[in-house]
């Protein structure tokens, strides 16, 4: 079965333009969930979508958004960004919602922004 | 509100030493907790869970935690450390809140092997 698919891998922008990272979950899997790590901050949540629906949310600002089509797939888009926004995005998906299922990690994208 | 505080972003063992890596948690109801172990360019992978069954948890490659509730711990060990165990260890807590699951991750530890 394959894993958590992410793309780009790398991407390089500058302050101001907006981005869209994708994330294509395991097969079966109708929950993901979007990470971001940085080295000062560590790995902080962004949002979770299940079944098309946005079910939990971090303290992001707006900038950040996301969505999840019919299947499964999911999106993320950064407007306006901004130097801090740099950092690995990681995308992982679960069968389900819920405290103890595990969640699967794709290799992340790696957001540049200068 | 859940947190994780991993203590030491760094650790150094050689080849074939005891591995411990710490976790401590803070929760106002039971939580589920887990290690996942990140290696360079890659995303997370699972190494183990606490799902309230055991508290003696086993995971891949060795590895297994013990959930301690008085000590509010989830320590992580492996009795002898292999060069390829050298990688980066989050310790994480997820808990209901608001009827959503958030899994809360800790700051990370950096395991270190030497020959």
């Amino acid at each position: 079965k394959a894993g958590v698919t992410q793309t780009p891998r790398y991407l390089i922008k500058t302050r101001g333009q907006q981005v869209t990272l994708s994330c294509s979950p395991i097969s079966g899997h109708r929950s993901v969930s979007w990470y971001q790590q940085t080295p000062g901050q560590g790995l902080q949540f962004l949002f979770e979508y299940f079944s098309e629906t946005q079910r939990n949310k971090g303290n992001f600002p707006g900038r950040f958004s996301g969505r999840q089509f019919s299947n499964s797939r999911s999106e993320m888009n950064v407007s306006t960004l901004e130097l801090g926004d740099s950092a690995l995005y990681l995308c992982a998906s679960s069968l389900v919602s819920g405290v103890n299922n595990e969640q699967f990690f794709g290799p992340g994208t790696r957001l540049t922004v200068l | 509100a859940q947190s994780v505080t991993q203590l030491g972003s760094h650790v150094s063992v050689s080849e074939g030493a005891l591995v411990l890596l710490r976790c401590n948690y803070s929760s106002s109801v039971p939580p589920y907790l887990f290690w996942y172990v990140q290696y360079p360019n890659q995303g997370l992978q699972l190494l183990l869970k606490y799902t309230s069954a055991a508290t003696l948890v086993k995971g891949i490659n060795g590895f297994e935690a013990e959930f301690k509730k008085s000590e509010t711990s989830f320590h992580l060990t492996k009795p002898s450390a292999h060069m390829s165990d050298a990688a980066e260890y989050f310790c994480a807590v997820s808990t209901m809140n608001s009827g959503y699951s958030t899994l809360t991750f800790g700051k990370g530890t950096m395991l270190l092997v030497s020959p």
